[in-house]
């Protein structure tokens, strides 16, 4: 499978522990983003990635949230004391360097509930 | 700041049926609007774009047009499959030639066929 991979798919966590999700993007695209998703919304922008730059945070990525993209390739995203208003999916996309075709590809998420 | 709306749903259609799901969008610029589509058990995917006023995006049957005078980007397809029964999200992007970077992103509107 090629497509953008997200690890684990579904995490369940006690309120305060910290955890941290992996996305592998497709290979050789350059932008990572990640996104958040919650329960009858759509996707909210949280961080974009152009190798292993960080180019652009959301607001709604507080102190407690760190990405990371240490060699331009997978990212993880790390939640810290971890609150119930972070339930959430949590999405990856990947997309190649700018050109004719920069489609963005999503992957299939983690589902992080907070107890 | 830029938002999308799209109708609320779910919508409910027999096979065969006209389907229209309307959005609308706010930006401030002139930004590129996309539909994407999620199938259960699947990660967004692309169905079809459009980056500037009057361009018609088409794929599988489905068609939006790009009216600025009217900020609407609506989805339509002239007979729907059970096979189309997913969650359609409009979205759009402010930055430039059809980047699907830091996407905003309206709520979904779930769409369901019954044969």
């Amino acid at each position: 499978d090629t497509g953008v991979s997200q690890d684990p798919r579904h995490k369940i966590t006690k309120r305060g522990q910290n955890v941290t999700f992996r996305c592998d993007p497709i290979s050789e695209h350059n932008r990572l983003y990640w996104y958040r998703q919650t329960l009858g919304q759509g996707p909210e922008f949280l961080t974009y990635f152009q190798n292993e730059a960080q180019l652009e945070k959301s607001r709604l990525l507080s102190d407690r949230f760190s990405a990371e993209r240490p060699k331009g390739s997978f990212s993880t995203l790390e939640i810290q004391r971890t609150e119930q208003g972070d339930s959430a999916m949590y999405l990856c996309a990947s997309s190649p360097p700018t050109g004719a075709n920069t489609e963005a590809f999503f992957g299939q998420g983690t589902r992080l509930t907070v107890v | 700041g830029d938002s999308v709306t799209q109708m609320e749903g779910p919508v409910t259609l027999s096979e065969e049926a006209f389907l229209t799901i309307n959005c609308t969008y706010t930006a401030t610029g002139y930004p590129s609007l996309f539909w994407y589509v999620q199938y259960p058990g699947e990660g967004l995917q692309l169905l079809l774009k459009a980056t500037k006023a009057d361009d018609k995006g088409s794929n599988k049957g489905f068609e939006a047009t790009y009216r600025k005078e009217t900020t609407s980007f609506h989805l339509e397809k002239g007979s729907v499959q059970v096979s189309d029964s997913a969650v359609y999200f409009c979205a759009l992007s402010d930055r430039g030639g059809g980047s699907q970077g830091n996407l905003i992103f309206g709520k979904g509107t779930k769409l369901s066929v019954k044969p």
